[in-house]
């Protein structure tokens, strides 16, 4: 069975912390994507990676950086967090190619930051 | 402008009755595919359908059928015999971008509620 895990599903950090959220895939897949969830403003993408090393600015990449260093793993880095970043943190993960090329996600980071 | 467009915040459906989820597109793309996903309060995003735009057929899935109006733009996701369990947020997405950088771009949901 494919999974994507992520290292917690609750997290509460103050103000200017480094916060780090891990994502691991089991499923060998190149592409990886981290996206936050708000009401009222569906899945917006962060940061995505189609190779180790490679990643690619999405539609909100401010205050955030990522991290792939190997195939399965896949980090979101705030820096400095700030109140604003209270959100969820959802990972993904499909194959480059073939089929529909679905992402497969993770089971969410509900992020608070005081 | 929303490439994704949800236009039911909420919506309500009786047990066992069928219900539709509407969702208008707009990309200048030949290629491109559809996908629902839904999630329930446990907060885990479950694949349920996808459309491809070349595909001549409707995609169903069990309950879930997709109904694709490609010169509307639209595909309206149709849940027939509705289940308590099928309460949850529900997110019409479309792929875009080729190879690596393809990725996908989510409505902003609806709310599902199925009442008993």
């Amino acid at each position: 069975d494919v999974k994507v895990t992520q290292s917690s599903r609750y997290l509460v950090k103050r103000t200017g912390e480094k916060v780090f959220l891990e994502c691991v895939q089991d499923m060998d897949h190149e592409n990886m994507f981290w996206y936050r969830q708000d009401p009222g403003l569906g899945l917006r993408l962060i940061y995505f990676s189609y190779d180790v090393k490679m990643k690619e600015k999405g539609d909100i990449p401010e205050g955030y950086s990522v991290s792939r260093e190997k195939k399965e793993r896949f980090s979101l880095i705030l820096e400095s967090a700030s109140t604003n970043q209270t959100s969820m943190y959802l990972c993904a993960s499909r194959r480059l190619a073939g089929g529909h090329r679905k992402q497969f996600f993770g089971p969410g980071t509900r992020l608070t930051v005081l | 402008a929303q490439k994704i467009t949800q236009t039911q915040p909420g919506m309500f459906v009786q047990e066992k009755e069928a219900v539709t989820l509407d969702c208008t597109y707009d990309t200048s793309d030949q290629s491109y595919g559809l996908f629902w996903y839904k999630q329930p309060s446990s907060g885990e995003m479950i694949f349920l359908i996808y459309q491809g735009s070349y595909d001549e057929q409707n995609a169903t899935e069990g309950r879930y059928s997709l109904n694709f109006q490609k010169a509307r733009k639209s595909a309206n996701l149709v849940i027939s015999a509705s289940q308590l369990g099928d309460s949850a947020m529900y997110f019409c997405a479309m792929r875009e971008g080729q190879g690596g950088s393809e990725k996908l771009v989510f409505g902003k949901g609806t709310k599902l509620t199925v009442n008993p």
